[in-house]
């Protein structure tokens, strides 16, 4: 158990519809990391945040977002959605944000859209 | 266009036997070259590489990266069937950003 959390485990959804998938970091970490998994594409990095504030961007489509809240848990936001959104969401934690810190991962939300 | 490609894609060995896994990118702004262990869970990290030429190691596992050919070794001695996972290998550049590959897949038989 990495001490990072997410919920739900699993969800299923129709396209079109919004969804949003929680995050609780490990008890003093400060950095929160949004990873997509999904079978043809592999690991893709989304986004990070660092104690509230978005520090780097990677693969996101502009139908999702994210924020981090002052209690340091983060939220992904997942609109419009697709087939091809389904997939393995996985979150992240660190220590800190700016230098790279060895990161632990959630079990992950397994999101289907039918 | 930067990418990471791993190989090979999967792979089967008897316990015992050692594996060498590849991983080769082409990113700008290289940082360092990260590898994690995924089995039917989350990734766990194994290993950061930032400097050519310096092997990490950990118990039978042992990791180097070139810099000059742009690729990283993952080397596995002895294994075991605990060792059946997918290892992914990431490469993180400027701006903390993450490019991973598809990973290679290995199963360990008894």
């Amino acid at each position: 158990d990495s001490g990072v959390t997410q919920t739900p485990k699993h969800l299923i959804t129709a396209t079109g519809q919004r969804v949003t998938l929680r995050c609780s970091p490990r008890s003093g970490d400060l950095s929160v990391y949004w990873y997509q998994q999904s079978l043809d594409q592999g690991l893709q990095f989304l986004i990070q945040y660092y104690n509230g504030e978005e520090r780097a961007k990677g693969n996101i489509l502009e139908r999702f977002s994210a924020q981090q809240f002052p209690d340091l848990h983060s939220e992904l936001n997942l609109s419009s959605l697709e087939l091809g959104d389904s997939a393995l969401y996985f979150c992240a934690s660190s220590v800190g944000g700016t230098e790279y810190y060895e990161q632990y991962f959630g079990p992950g939300t397994r999101l289907t859209v039918t | 266009e930067d990418k990471v490609v791993q190989s090979p894609l999967s792979l089967v060995v008897h316990e015992g036997d050692t594996v060498t896994l590849n991983c080769s990118y082409e990113v700008t702004n290289f940082r360092s070259l990260l590898w994690y262990k995924q089995e039917k869970k989350a990734p766990t990290f194994l290993f950061m590489l930032t400097s050519s030429g310096i092997e990490k190691k950990s118990g039978r596992l042992s990791s180097i990266l070139d810099k000059k050919e742009l690729f990283s070794i993952l080397n596995i001695t002895a294994t075991q069937t605990g060792d059946s996972a997918i290892y992914l290998c990431a490469v993180l550049f400027t701006g903390n950003q993450f490019y991973f590959g598809t990973g290679t897949s290995l199963t360990v038989i008894p």
